[in-house]
């Protein structure tokens, strides 16, 4: 049984760009949630999607979206990438918008240069 | 404002001692307290989670306690081992509408040395 998989593990991009990050998550769940973590501090919530749609979100800017697909599975977009966006970007998955089995995936580490 | 607190920021401890982090929380509503294990670059992992009622849970050489009323919790580690060292994050789990909303505490950065 595949835990919450995030892919790709590792990015470097350069200031400007865009980029995005991709979470499938745990068999059974259908909930998505996005986190940005940035080095020695907790992670941040970003936004959560149920049901293909945005449901909850953090004070983040509109330069970060997302987007779930039918299958459950799930992308993050950071647009005009900005040297403080370099982070851990973290996806948790859980079922029906619950927070019981509330699962995390390895993160994606993000650095902008 | 929802807000969770812990403390120390970080911790050196010796291998085979002991150690307790704290954690403080201003959440409402409260649904649960749980306690996460990241190792650096990873994804935190689940240590325990407590509800309301629940006032100390085990999970091996970790134990957390709950006092709901003055919105305090502990983990205690015992006989610490090189594997222990992580950071340790709190997080409350507040009810928002028909979902749940989960705050953060920054975490404590714990290193076991040999």
């Amino acid at each position: 049984d595949a835990g919450v998989t995030q892919s790709p593990t590792h990015l470097i991009k350069t200031r400007g760009q865009q980029v995005t990050l991709r979470c499938s998550p745990k068999s059974g769940h259908d909930t998505v949630s996005w986190y940005q973590q940035a080095l020695g501090q907790g992670p941040q919530f970003i936004f959560q999607y149920y049901e293909e749609e945005e449901r909850q979100r953090g004070n983040f800017p509109d330069r970060f979206s997302g987007h779930q697909f039918p299958n459950y599975s799930s992308e993050l977009n950071v647009n005009a990438l900005l040297l403080g966006d370099s982070a851990l970007y973290l996806c948790a998955s859980s079922r029906d918008r619950g927070d019981y089995g509330y699962t995390f995936g390895s993160g994606t580490r993000l650095t902008v240069v | 404002k929802n807000q969770v607190e812990q403390s120390p920021q970080s911790l050196i401890i010796l291998e085979g001692k002991n150690c307790t982090l704290q954690c403080n929380y201003t959440v409402s509503p409260f649904s649960n307290l749980r306690w996460y294990k990241q190792d650096t670059g990873r994804g935190p992992v689940s240590l325990t989670i407590m509800t309301f009622s629940e006032n100390t849970k085990s999970n091996g050489r970790y134990t957390a306690t709950l006092d709901a009323d003055t919105k305090q919790s502990s983990l205690h580690i015992t006989a610490s081992q090189l594997s222990d060292s992580a950071s340790y994050i709190c997080v409350v789990s507040a009810k928002v509408d028909s979902s749940y909303k989960l705050i953060f505490g920054s975490g404590t950065r714990l290193l076991v040395r040999p």
